[in-house]
């Protein structure tokens, strides 16, 4: 069974650096093909793709945040982390974790998703 | 601005069959890139629906539909029923952003 889990603070103040961790199980993110997505939602909004990171560590950044983003993985705890720099009262949403399988470009798992608020 | 454009809302009675409709451009579903769908009900993660424009995962029943033509995709509900009152998300792969888009979810009612 394949299961995701995000993890990190649920407030942050302005300016400073999110990190959000996906803790995930049922598959490895060194077998071919395997990747992970981090995607997030405003509340009352729509979803928006930030990330992506593959199982030969390649990265993928959406155009309007890539320089404020970065994906990384740790193969051997099951993990991938998201940080995003200087937060803004903008980016409070819920942050989800899901998972491709190369070459399919669905998300076929979701994580339950995690609330970051940005507030002073 | 979600890249595909959903209408906001729709609504139908049980048992009616209710269509959304996801448009884009070129530069993904125009493109060949496939449409996925995705349910999320209140309070949860977007759960997979559709994948490929027409295909069901394991446990999503036959009530569900997906078509591609062009630069659009819809999905169909028919039968409807009071659960599958939620919102509903196209998505797809765009080649001049270089990354996967979504549209803008589209609330359905059940009256």
């Amino acid at each position: 069974q394949v299961t995701l889990r995000e993890s990190g603070p649920a407030l942050v103040k302005p300016t400073q650096t999110l990190t959000l961790t996906c803790t995930f199980s049922g598959f490895s993110l060194s077998n071919n093909g395997m990747c992970v997505s981090w995607i997030r939602q405003p509340p009352g909004k729509a979803l928006e793709w930030l990330a992506l990171i593959d199982w030969d560590d390649d990265k993928y950044y959406s155009t309007s945040l890539k320089t404020r983003l970065t994906i990384s993985k740790d193969t051997s705890k099951n993990q991938v982390v998201l940080t995003v720099t200087n937060m803004d009262p903008v980016d409070t949403a819920t942050y989800y974790c899901a998972r491709i399988r190369h070459p399919n470009r669905y998300f076929d798992t979701w994580g339950q998703g995690t609330l970051v608020t940005v507030s002073s | 601005q979600s890249v595909l454009t959903q209408p906001p809302s729709v609504s139908g009675a049980p048992g009616q069959r209710v269509t959304i409709s996801c448009t884009g451009s070129s530069s993904n579903i125009g493109a060949h890139y496939d449409v996925h769908w995705y349910q999320q009900l209140p309070g949860t993660a977007p759960k997979l629906l559709i994948y490929g424009n027409s295909n069901r995962p394991s446990g999503i029943p036959d009530r569900f539909s997906g078509s591609k033509s062009g630069t659009s995709a819809s999905l169909a509900i028919s039968g409807l029923q009071a659960e599958d009152e939620a919102d509903y998300y196209c998505q797809s792969y765009d080649n001049s952003l270089s990354g996967w888009v979504f549209g803008g979810g589209t609330k359905l009612t059940v009256l």
